[in-house]
């Protein structure tokens, strides 16, 4: 079964410095996500993107936090400058189109660790 | 976003039938209603979806009554590894947001 892969599993940076999280959404879908939760707290939505451009930001997605498709096959989330509650697990999502009756696809997340 | 209502958490024991159940009096006409579960340090998983009516797959039914204002995600004879916090979801925002609530941690205990 297709899965949504996401790289580093693990990212531990120095605050103040930039991090870049990359994802490979499944390779049919059109509609791509990211997602964080704070160890013992919800899931939050921080973004959703769609034909190249953000459709949807929640306010956690300051200007610190960018998204990007570099190419056809990769999805990223960059935070220009990492801050001590940045520090959560970072999940990225992709569905087929963006209707609430196709489900969205979760990859196992980067646990990003700011020191 | 229809609000949902969901247990805290269960206890089960392995081999038995888990019900849980999720209250959402206020759905949309066009809202489906997805269940996700999620294991720790996992992302959440998709385990099932409905509109009304039962829905089975090789996880799980959802059990959805003529009003829609609540549904039943069943697992039957759950094992250990069924040891999760599961989601109801009720439509979509804006941008197809989702919107997690805190879920039912679900024990299953030998």
């Amino acid at each position: 079964e297709p899965e949504v892969t996401q790289t580093p599993s693990h990212q531990v940076t120095q605050m103040g410095q930039e991090v870049i999280l990359r994802c490979v959404p499944i390779s049919n879908h059109l509609y791509f996500y990211w997602y964080r939760q704070i160890l013992g707290q919800k899931v939050e939505f921080l973004v959703s993107f769609y034909n190249n451009e953000i459709s949807e930001k929640s306010e956690i997605f300051d200007d610190q936090f960018s998204v990007e498709r570099p190419d056809g096959s990769n999805f990223t989330l960059k935070i220009r400058s990492t801050k001590l509650e940045d520090s959560a697990m970072y999940f990225c999502a992709s569905s087929v189109r963006p209707n609430s009756n196709q489900p969205q696809h979760f990859g196992d997340g980067t646990r990003l660790s700011i020191l | 976003l229809a609000k949902t209502t969901q247990p805290i958490s269960m206890d089960s024991y392995e081999g038995q039938e888990v019900n849980i159940t999720c209250s959402h009096n206020n759905i949309a006409t066009n809202d489906y209603i997805t269940w996700y579960q999620q294991f720790p340090s996992q992302g959440p998983r998709f385990i099932i979806q409905g509109y009304k009516t039962k829905v089975t797959n090789e996880v799980a039914s959802l059990f959805i009554p003529a009003d829609r204002k609540s549904s039943t995600l069943s697992l039957p004879r759950v094992s250990l590894s069924d040891t999760a916090v599961y989601y109801c979801l009720v439509g979509v925002q804006a941008g197809n947001m989702l919107t997690f609530g805190g879920g039912t941690r679900l024990m299953v205990k030998p």
